[in-house]
C-alpha cells in the first residue's frame, strides 16, 4: 500500500511565522503535489515536483515555496504566515509523467492567528 | 479560465443510483478522474477516464464525451457508507497538473 505521511494533523501559527509542511511518501514516486482545501473551492494546486530538486508553481503558490531535496520528501514553507493562510494542506504523490492516480496524505489543519 | 462545474450538493436514499455531472474547460486535458473524501479523511481514488465511453468499478462507473467536455460519475446501490464528498479532476495536457471541481456533496439517506 502507497503511504503518505504528513509531519502534523494540526498546527497553530502566529502572523508573521515561518511554517514548514512535510509530506513524506515510501512508494518512490517521481511526482509529489501540494494542495490547499478550502469549503466550496475544492482542492487548489499550490507546487508539484516531478523530481528531486525541480519544482513547478500551481495555481496558487503566492506566499508559499517548496523544497524537494530527497525523492521521498517535499516540503512546503510558509515564508510569513498570514491569517489568510489559514486552511487544510494536503500532500499527495504519483508515479509518473502519465499517472492518474495520486494518493494523497491525511492533510494538515492550518490554523494561522 | 479554467474551470470545472458539478454540483454542491446531491441527496438520495439508499439503495437508489444517483449520478453527479461534471463539465469541464480547461486548457489542456489528458483524463477526468474521480476522488471520494469522507469527512476528515483523505480523498482517494475511484476512476479514470482518459478515451470517451463508460468504465465500470463495481458499483461504480464513470462516463466522460470528451466532445461535450463533459463526464458522469454513477453510483449504484447506494449505501449509507457512500455519504461522502466526490470531486471531478482534469488533468491537464502535461500530464502532471490536475484541476479538481469544487466537489458534490452527496447525502444518502434511509
Amino acid at each position: 500500500d502507497v503511504k503518505v505521511t504528513q509531519s502534523s494533523r494540526y498546527l497553530v501559527k502566529r502572523t508573521g511565522e515561518k511554517v514548514f509542511l512535510e509530506c513524506v511518501q515510501d512508494m518512490d514516486h517521481e511526482n509529489m503535489f501540494w494542495y490547499r482545501q478550502d469549503p466550496g473551492l475544492g482542492l487548489r494546486l499550490i507546487y508539484f515536483s516531478y523530481d528531486v530538486k525541480m519544482k513547478e508553481k500551481g495555481d496558487i503558490p503566492e506566499g508559499y515555496s517548496v523544497s524537494r531535496e530527497k525523492k521521498e520528501r517535499f516540503s512546503l514553507i510558509l515564508e510569513s504566515a498570514s491569517t489568510n493562510q489559514t486552511s487544510m494542506y494536503l500532500c499527495a504523490s504519483s508515479s509518473g509523467q502519465g499517472a492518474y492516480e495520486q494518493y494523497f496524505g491525511p492533510g494538515t489543519r492550518l490554523t494561522v492567528t | 479560465g479554467q474551470s470545472l462545474e458539478q454540483p454542491s450538493e446531491v441527496t438520495a436514499v439508499e439503495g437508489a443510483i444517483v449520478q453527479i455531472n461534471c463539465t469541464y474547460q480547461t486548457s489542456g486535458f489528458y483524463g477526468l478522474s474521480w476522488y471520494q473524501q469522507h469527512d476528515g479523511g483523505a480523498p482517494t481514488f475511484l476512476s479514470y477516464n482518459a478515451l470517451d465511453g463508460l468504465e465500470e468499478t463495481g458499483r461504480f462507473s464513470s462516463f466522460l464525451s470528451r466532445s461535450d467536455s463533459y463526464g458522469y460519475l454513477l453510483l449504484q446501490e447506494l449505501q449509507m457508507k457512500d455519504s461522502a464528498s466526490y470531486f471531478c479532476a482534469v488533468k491537464d495536457t502535461g500530464g502532471f497538473k490536475t484541476i479538481f471541481g469544487a466537489g458534490t456533496r452527496l447525502f444518502v439517506k434511509a
